[in-house]
Parts: structure tokens; sequence; C-alpha cells
């Protein structure tokens, strides 16, 4: 696609529950970027992919948050058990170009809104 | 990555020039800077990205001194729809390179 495509855009949850949050990123780029944004603050990184491998998860909160990209394209943002401190926006972000040049700023979603209840 | 401050917010007025700048005293030498703007309900948007000296595009110009510990975002003539959050980062920013944002400039355009 033109840009990156974050679903669902908003997401309610009760305390507990598990949620995915999905990120399609520009069609061939190789890296992919979470990013965690609480409310007034800049967005915090979370974890990074190239193609299919996990090379960075350095910026997950807990083991509650997982990542997955196993087709090296579309990736998933799952949350277990999900706790308040949990809500934030939550933003996909891949390079623009192909390849892992340096200096290739990143092109992000609209992110998801998490609330949790 | 090197930190960044910068105004945590700024007012401004339609048809005014906007001068943001951050102070990025560790910035190695390999670091670019690169500048962000956030809508809200939106992810951050990239404005521009450089080196050294002067840098312009269509939206703004980059300013960055020979010493490079700080830079200097301006947005000509501002128009209300200017109004968000400019981020200023240092590093390599770029794939493979996670993204260290700060607090941000709130940038409000009164008409």
């Amino acid at each position: 696609g033109a840009g990156v495509s974050q679903s669902p855009r908003y997401k309610v949850a009760k305390r507990g529950q598990d949620v995915a949050l999905r990120c399609d990123p520009i069609s061939g780029h190789v890296s992919l970027f979470w990013y965690q944004q609480a409310l007034g603050q800049g967005p915090e990184f979370l974890t990074y992919f190239q193609n299919e491998a996990q090379l960075d998860k350095s910026g997950l909160p807990s083991d509650r948050f997982f990542a997955e990209r196993p087709e090296g394209s579309v990736s998933t943002l799952k949350i277990q058990r999900t706790q308040q401190e949990d809500s934030a926006v939550y933003l996909c972000a891949s390079p623009k170009g192909q390849g892992t040049r340096s200096n290739q700023p990143q092109h992000f979603g609209d992110g998801t809104r998490l609330s949790i209840l | 990555l090197a930190k960044t401050t910068q105004p945590i917010s700024m007012d401004s007025y339609e048809g005014q020039e906007v001068n943001i700048t951050c102070s990025h005293n560790n910035i190695a030498t390999n670091d670019y800077i690169t500048w962000y703007q956030q809508f809200p309900s939106q992810g951050p948007r990239f404005i521009i990205q450089g080196y050294k000296t002067k840098v312009t595009n269509e939206v703004a110009s980059l300013f960055i001194p020979a010493d490079r510990k700080s830079s200097t975002l301006s947005l000509p003539r501002v128009s209300l729809s200017d109004t968000a959050v400019y981020y200023c980062l240092v590093g390599l920013g770029a794939a493979g390179n996670k993204l260290t944002f700060g607090g941000g400039t709130r940038v409000l355009v009164k008409p």
C-alpha cells in the first residue's frame, strides 16, 4: 500500500483481556518498528524487526508484550492480561524506501489507541 | 542516542515565521538531526533531516551551526494547520536504528 496501515484504530478492552494490534507496513519494506505513546508524551520504542527476525525487543515493558512478523510483512503486537497502564497509542513505523540504508526517515501509521477499562 | 532539549510549547500567529531550537550537546559524529511533526490522532510525520549547515525543503528549513550542538527548525509563514507537536531527534534515525523521541514542542498557531 501507499502508507503504513494499522488496525484497529481504536480498541477498548477490559483489564485482564488479551489484545492483538495489527500493522501493515509499506510494501517491500524490510524494517518495521513498534512504538508506544502515552498521552502527552513522545513515542517510545518497543521492538524492531528486520524481515521476520525480531532484532531488538529491549523496549517491551514486560513479558506480557509479544510481537511477531512471521512472513516479513504484516506484524502483530499482542498484549496478554492487559493492565490499565497499557492504555496508550501503539504506533508502527517503517523507513521510507527499501533496504536498510541509514538515514532514511521512518514512516509512521496513525496508530491504534488502546484503552483498558 | 543523544539527548535533546527543546521548548515545551510556543505560540505564534498566522503568517509569522516559527523557529524552534533544539539542543543536542552530545551529538555524535555520525548522527543526523531529524524533525517530525505530529497532529492529534495521527502518527509522527517526517519534516526534514540534516547533518550540517542548512537544509531546505518545501515545508521547512533546518539550520545547523558548525558545532552541531543545536539546530533550529524554521517554519515560514505558518497557518492554523501548522498547529502540532514538533519533535527533534538525533541519531542515525533510520533503518535498523530506533528513534528516541523527547517531549516535543507544542506549537499553537493563532488566527
